[in-house]
């Protein structure tokens, strides 16, 4: 399987703030990953695929970045909703799997 | 609006079976990949398996001996059941619909399953 590790998981900030998290795969998964939000009791709702496009109706605040092994997520003026818990997933081979998350939270 | 309504036992005893219906609505069944994953608390997603839109399935290898995905496409419904299951099978569970990527765009509401004697 596909390891995917994520740093940091847990994220202190303030609003307005730039922050960025960062998704590690354990191979190549060229640009196979996608970014998710998820709000305490709610489903995940996803923000990025193909490590760089936006969903639609995503807010351009967000955005991805990276490749092959090594990937990014940026919330540029962070705003009182983005406190959430975000994780990535690869779609590169199966069984797909998911990082362990990092919670973004409010300094 | 595609929707997902998800529902099944959210109680369970070791070693009984887990089944969890996922509705489909504002769209249709075939196209796309139809996904469970779990979730434990303040941990990432599992996924557990999907049934594709020529109704095979993929399933993680991990819960591969115990998993079931099927569909009942004249509902709208698909299915996830897990047999004996265990403490370690504790968390919610989603449905879930992917497109021309695998990545999940619409997710049910999720279920809570615990499993407890």
């Amino acid at each position: 399987d596909i390891q995917m590790t994520q740093s940091p998981s847990t994220l202190s900030a303030s609003i307005g703030d730039t922050v960025t998290i960062t998704c590690r795969a354990s191979e190549n998964i060229k640009n196979w990953l996608a970014w998710y939000q998820q709000k305490p009791g709610k489903a995940p709702n996803l923000l990025i695929y193909k490590a760089s496009t936006l969903e639609t109706g995503v807010p351009p605040r967000f955005s991805g970045s990276g490749s092959e092994t090594e990937f990014t997520l940026t919330i540029s003026s962070l705003q009182p909703e983005d406190f959430a818990f975000y994780f990535c997933q690869q779609f590169n081979a199966y069984p797909l799997t998911f990082g362990g998350g990092t919670k973004v939270d409010i300094k | 609006q595609v929707q997902l309504q998800q529902w099944g036992a959210g109680l369970l005893k070791p070693s009984e079976t887990l089944s969890l219906t996922c509705a489909i609505s504002g769209g249709s069944f075939g196209g796309y990949y139809w996904s469970w994953i779990r979730q434990s608390p303040g941990k990432g997603p599992e996924w557990i398996g999907e049934l594709k839109h020529d109704y095979t399935s993929n399933i993680n290898p991990s819960l591969k001996s115990r998993v079931t995905i099927s569909a009942d496409t004249y509902k709208n419904q698909f299915f996830l059941t897990l047999t004996s299951v265990t403490a370690a099978d504790t968390g919610v569970y989603y449905c879930a619909r992917a497109g021309s990527y695998e990545v999940m765009q619409y997710w049910g509401q999720g279920t809570l399953v615990a499993v407890s004697s």
